[in-house]
């Protein structure tokens, strides 16, 4: 079966630092890979997809970038943050563009 | 485009009473439609979907959805409510077609039940 997983599962970082999140899915090969934010009362927002190795789609101009080294890893990340950037952030995956399925988040407090 | 418009972000109801949790849509090509579930720090887990088949979905938990394609409309329904169905709920519409369906979410449904 597949399974997706997120880390760290919190993280405290001050303004001005930088950022790397993880994500990596298990039991499938080729998955489109999504970065989701969520912020405190507000719905999801889509930041970046992937349908393969090195494609990139970006939805929102912002600090953040997205990276997809491995066909199973995506990697979300900043050189450097901003308060704005605080939020929950959920990485997700779908083969043959049906159905996402989502990870267990990553809790990012910029302080 | 696409979005998705869900009434009403907080909705209480008691244990066993009917839960309902409405969700309008629009789309310009036809419709995939999800129900996902939050619970707190968690990540969403799918509850149903309709992709164009029956139009009454049945999900987990003893949820269902009727697609209604007249009233643009996807609403979730719960005949008896539990107290572990307190949880956020998110209605979304697949838009574009291809390889990457992107997902628009609505702005969620908080749901409680009272004891």
């Amino acid at each position: 079966s597949q399974t997706i997983h997120q880390w760290p599962a919190t993280l405290v970082q001050p303004v001005g630092s930088p950022l790397s999140l993880e994500c990596t899915v298990e039991g499938t090969s080729n998955p489109n890979l999504y970065w989701y934010r969520q912020a405190a009362g507000r719905g999801l927002q889509l930041l970046f997809y992937s349908v393969g190795i090195g494609q990139i789609s970006s939805e929102v101009p912002q600090n953040l970038s997205a990276s997809r080294p491995q066909d199973r890893q995506f990697i979300l990340s900043s050189k450097k943050l901003l308060l704005s950037d605080s939020g929950f952030y959920l990485c997700a995956w779908s083969t043959s563009g049906e159905t996402q399925y989502f990870g267990p988040g990553t809790r990012l407090l910029v302080l | 485009a696409q979005s998705v418009t869900q009434l009403g972000s907080h909705v209480s109801v008691s244990e066993g009473a009917l839960v309902l949790l409405r969700c309008n849509y629009s789309s310009s090509v036809p419709p995939y439609l999800f129900w996902y579930v939050q619970y707190p720090n968690q990540g969403l887990q799918l509850l149903l979907k309709y992709t164009s088949a029956a139009t009454l979905v049945k999900g987990i938990n003893g949820f269902e959805a009727e697609f209604k394609k007249s009233e643009t409309s996807f609403h979730l329904t719960k005949p008896s409510a539990h107290m572990s169905d307190a949880a956020e709920y998110f209605c979304a519409v697949s838009g574009s077609s291809g390889s990457a369906r992107q997902l628009t979410f609505g702005s969620g449904t908080q749901l409680t039940v009272l004891p």
